[in-house]
Formats: C-alpha cells, sequence, structure tokens
C-alpha cells in the first residue's frame, strides 16, 4: 500500500532547461512533505519542505508546489544543472499517529550538459 | 563521527543465514530510524528508537526482523533465517530529536544486502 507514489521512475532534462519532479498521495492527514536527493553510494539528503498550510515554499533554484485538493506536490529546478543529476525521493509525515516518514519510490534525474 | 556510518557497506549471504547490520549514529542524536528500499520500492520504515523508550517496531515485517540500540548508540539490525525478499538496501538515519519533519534526518550511506 504505497501511499506516496512517484509515477515517473526517470527524467532526462537539458542544462539549463526546468525539471518539473511529481508525487501523488493518497493519506488525507499528511501535513508535511519533503524532498530529498540521492547521489549514488551515499544516503539521502534533505532538499526542500512544504507545510499543507503553504502552496509554494521556494529556496535558490529549487521550488517546491502543493496542491492539496489534487494530493499532488510537485518540484521544480530551475535552471538544471549537470550536478543535480540524481535520485529524488519524495516524502510525506502526518502529525499524529506514525513516527516515520512515508516515502515516494523516487525518480531517477539526468541533466545533461 | 561527522555522519551516520554503516557497515557493511555490502553483504551477500546465502538463504536461511543470519545477518547483522550495524548503524553508528551521530554523536548526540538521540533518535535512530532504520528503513529499507527494495527493488523498484519506496524506502520503507522498519524500526525507530528514541532514547531510551521502548522502540517503535510498528514496521518490522516480520518476527524474523529484530533491533536493539545499545547505550543510546549503536544499533544493529538482525535478520534471522534471511530469504531472498529480504534483499534491499538498508538504510539507518539519526536526529537529535523525535524529527516528525524529517529535515533533521541524516542518512548513513546504507547496507546492500543480496539474499542468494
Amino acid at each position: 500500500d504505497q501511499q506516496v507514489k512517484q509515477n515517473s521512475p526517470s527524467l532526462s532534462v537539458q542544462e539549463g532547461r526546468i525539471s518539473i519532479l511529481n508525487c501523488d498521495y493518497t493519506n488525507s492527514m499528511f501535513d508535511y512533505f519533503l524532498w530529498y536527493k540521492k547521489y549514488p553510494a551515499e544516503g539521502p539528503t534533505f532538499l526542500i519542505s512544504i507545510s499543507s498550510i503553504k502552496d509554494k515554499n521556494e529556496d535558490g533554484r529549487f521550488t517546491v508546489f502543493l496542491n492539496k485538493s489534487a494530493k499532488h506536490l510537485s518540484l521544480h529546478i530551475v535552471p538544471s544543472q549537470p550536478g543535480d543529476s540524481a535520485v529524488y525521493f519524495c516524502a510525506a509525515s502526518a502529525q499524529t499517529g506514525a513516527n516515520n516518514l512515508f516515502f515516494g519510490t523516487g525518480t531517477r534525474l539526468t541533466v545533461i550538459p | 563521527g561527522a555522519g551516520v556510518s554503516q557497515s557493511p557497506s555490502n553483504k551477500v549471504t546465502e538463504k536461511g543465514k543470519d545477518v547483522e547490520l550495524r548503524c553508528d549514529p551521530i554523536s548526540g542524536h538521540t533518535a535512530l530510524y532504520w528503513y529499507r528500499q527494495s527493488l523498484g520500492q519506496g524506502l520503507e520504515f522498519l524500526i525507530y528508537f528514541q532514547g531510551n523508550s521502548a522502540p517503535d517496531k510498528s514496521g518490522l515485517p516480520s518476527d524474523r526482523f529484530s533491533a536493539e540500540r545499545t547505550g543510546g548508540s549503536v544499533s544493529t539490525l538482525t535478520i534471522q533465517r534471511t530469504q531472498q525478499e529480504d534483499s534491499a538496501v538498508y538504510l539507518c538515519a539519526s536526529s537529535f530529536t523525535r524529527d516528525r519533519r524529517g529535515k533533521g534526518y541524516t542518512f548513513g550511506s546504507g547496507t546492500r544486502l543480496t539474499v542468494v
């Protein structure tokens, strides 16, 4: 029962263009969402997050958008750089209940120089 | 250490054998999490330790899995009578406090377990 879904296993983008990574969730109790970035042979590292009281959060080249009615969030990277090539995981948590984060299956982004 | 250390980085074991995976969290981090990622799956929560409290074992997939955390620091995840479906990357993370929001998680680089 995958409560957080990333339906695109991979994405290729030209350097300088926008990368858009998508994530859907099913649990309406989720109220906090995060994106993690993972390079090969390394653990995931936190990238950006958003609370359900917001619909947008921006940090430099990275912006996360949240559409609660659609239970959908997206990560925009502008402009994309070759160093952004990694696997991106979407994650969600609820204020009450589980101690853990719920992760998607990841999207492998390749930025082509 | 500076980061979360996991060992071994790779482990190949025969079906039916027991394995132990080790996690050395960041010094001072009271919370420790184990996750695993099987092929084609997201990171799946296994177990959570917070200080001296009883661990949250709700994510352990079967009674073949167990974990302990000695002295509030190093943790060992033990899988008994391994099965092929146990093959996965096992990730450990630690944080200063119970961190639902996940920003404070520092992950180790994982142990890739292959059961043949």
